[in-house]
């Protein structure tokens, strides 16, 4: 069984703070997927990673896949209370079955 | 992309009874997925429904509790059957298109 470990769990931060999630597995994946769900909704996809070692950025936001395809990191530069809500990773073992880390859930203060 | 639809988006429901709950997609798709949220929590897989054969049930998962009817590309249901209290949870639809994940806004269902 594919598991993904993500840390924090939680995390409340004043506006303007950074923070990082991480997210752990001893196993590799083909791809690593990041959603944010937001009280109420469904996870809304943000990004997906493929390759090793690859970053992608999204405005305030910076994904990193490990080198290794074992890991994965989020970063978010300046919170603003609108990135409050759940953070969830999700591992694709090629089999379009995602296994999910637990979720960090992020409250931002004004 | 994929647009997600489901109904209802909630509902209170006594205990025993069952609720189906539907899954509307905008384009066809082989694989649809049904999971589980519980408060707080991150998400459990259900299943998985592909159109012409059976559900295939992750483990703690029967189909006798949750039986899925997958009639055609775009749509499927997912029934909570003799619900419990235990079975509160926000239950979500979703499809792989391009590689990628998506879900629906979820089914909010209360038991009690």
């Amino acid at each position: 069984t594919q598991l993904l470990e993500q840390s924090p769990q939680f995390l409340s931060i004043q506006e303007g703070e950074n923070l990082t999630v991480y997210c752990n597995s001893s196993s590799v994946f083909s791809s690593l997927q990041w959603y944010r769900q937001e009280p109420g909704e469904g996870p809304v996809l943000l990004v997906t990673v493929v390759t090793g070692g690859e970053v992608k950025k999204l405005k305030r936001l910076t994904f990193q896949f490990g080198d290794a395809r074992k890991d994965s990191s989020l970063h978010i530069t300046a919170a603003q209370p609108g990135d409050t809500g759940l953070y969830l990773c999700a591992g694709d073992n090629a089999g379009n079955m995602l296994t999910f880390g637990g979720g960090t859930r992020l409250m931002v203060k004004p | 992309s994929a647009v997600i639809s489901q109904k209802p988006s909630r509902d209170i429901c006594q205990r025993g009874t069952s609720l189906t709950i539907q899954c509307q997609v905008d384009s066809q798709v082989t694989m649809m997925f049904w999971y589980r949220q519980q408060p707080g929590q991150s998400l459990t897989l259900i299943a998985t429904a592909n159109q012409g054969s059976e559900a295939t049930y992750e483990s703690g998962f029967v189909i006798d509790k949750f039986p899925i009817s997958r009639p055609n590309l775009t749509f499927s249901t997912l029934t909570v059957s003799n619900m419990s209290p235990e079975d509160s949870s926000i239950y979500l639809c979703s499809v792989v298109t391009d590689y990628e994940q998506y879900f629906g806004p979820g089914t909010r269902l209360t038991v009690t």
